[in-house]
């Protein structure tokens, strides 16, 4: 199995709305990370789990809660995002310390 | 700070070659990663470099010169479903306690191929 799964694919929440994104892979990755991307642009690096820990975190608002509850699952808690947050949010993971990262489809949010 | 560069756009013709260049400043350089990205699609890894030279594969091929700080990406033989957009990506040297360097991505080069 070399896939990594996003739910949902698309999702659209208003500004008072408290939803997850969830991400899972069964490669046996201890690397996992969050990126939002942004139409026509590059994907941003939000938050980098290794061996479940969170390890990074690139100065993200806190309205994004990321959570790893195990090795093959994370988790994006959304909690009052503002219409600019609306992206694809693409979660990846890898071996730690190898050189290849495998992407999920993402999801794509709407905040209303 | 981090910074990598390419070319926003290109086009080329059906059965021709293209090379997309790359060229980065970064803080540490730990390999450099080209991705393919089909719009509304998730990013898929085309090559790695980590040592100064080419690298091959099938129709792709990638080459690094860590000296220069530049890489390029050559696509042979280009098909319509090659159209896309190709993103050059660095492994660069953070702070982190896990030893864990993810990826810097560049802007992007979206290339149309056509008939």
């Amino acid at each position: 199995d070399t896939e990594v799964t996003q739910t949902p694919k698309h999702l659209v929440m208003g500004m008072t709305n408290k939803k997850s994104l969830k991400c899972e892979q069964h490669m046996g990755h201890r690397a996992m990370y969050w990126y939002k991307q942004k139409a026509k642009k590059p994907p941003e690096l939000m938050f980098v789990y290794s061996y479940e820990k969170l390890s990074i975190n690139e100065s993200v608002p806190s309205r994004f809660s990321p959570e790893c509850p195990n090795s093959s699952l994370l988790n994006l808690h959304l909690h009052a995002l503002q219409p600019e947050d609306s992206a694809l949010y693409l979660c990846a993971s890898s071996q730690v310390r190898e050189n290849e990262q495998y992407f999920g489809p993402g999801t794509r949010l709407t905040v209303t | 700070g981090q910074n990598i560069d390419q070319p926003t756009e290109m086009t080329a013709t059906e059965g021709a070659i293209v090379q997309i260049n790359c060229t980065y400043q970064t803080s540490g350089f730990n390999g450099l990663f080209w991705y393919q990205q089909h719009a509304g699609e998730a990013p898929t890894f085309l090559s790695y470099n980590v040592l100064d030279g080419l690298e091959e594969k099938g129709r792709f091929s990638s080459f690094l010169s860590r000296s220069k700080g530049y890489s390029y990406l050559l696509l042979k033989e280009l098909q319509m479903k090659d159209s896309a957009s190709y993103l050059c990506a660095v492994r660069a040297y953070l702070t982190t306690y896990s030893g864990n360097t993810p990826l810097v991505f560049g802007k992007g080069t979206r290339l149309s191929v056509i008939a």
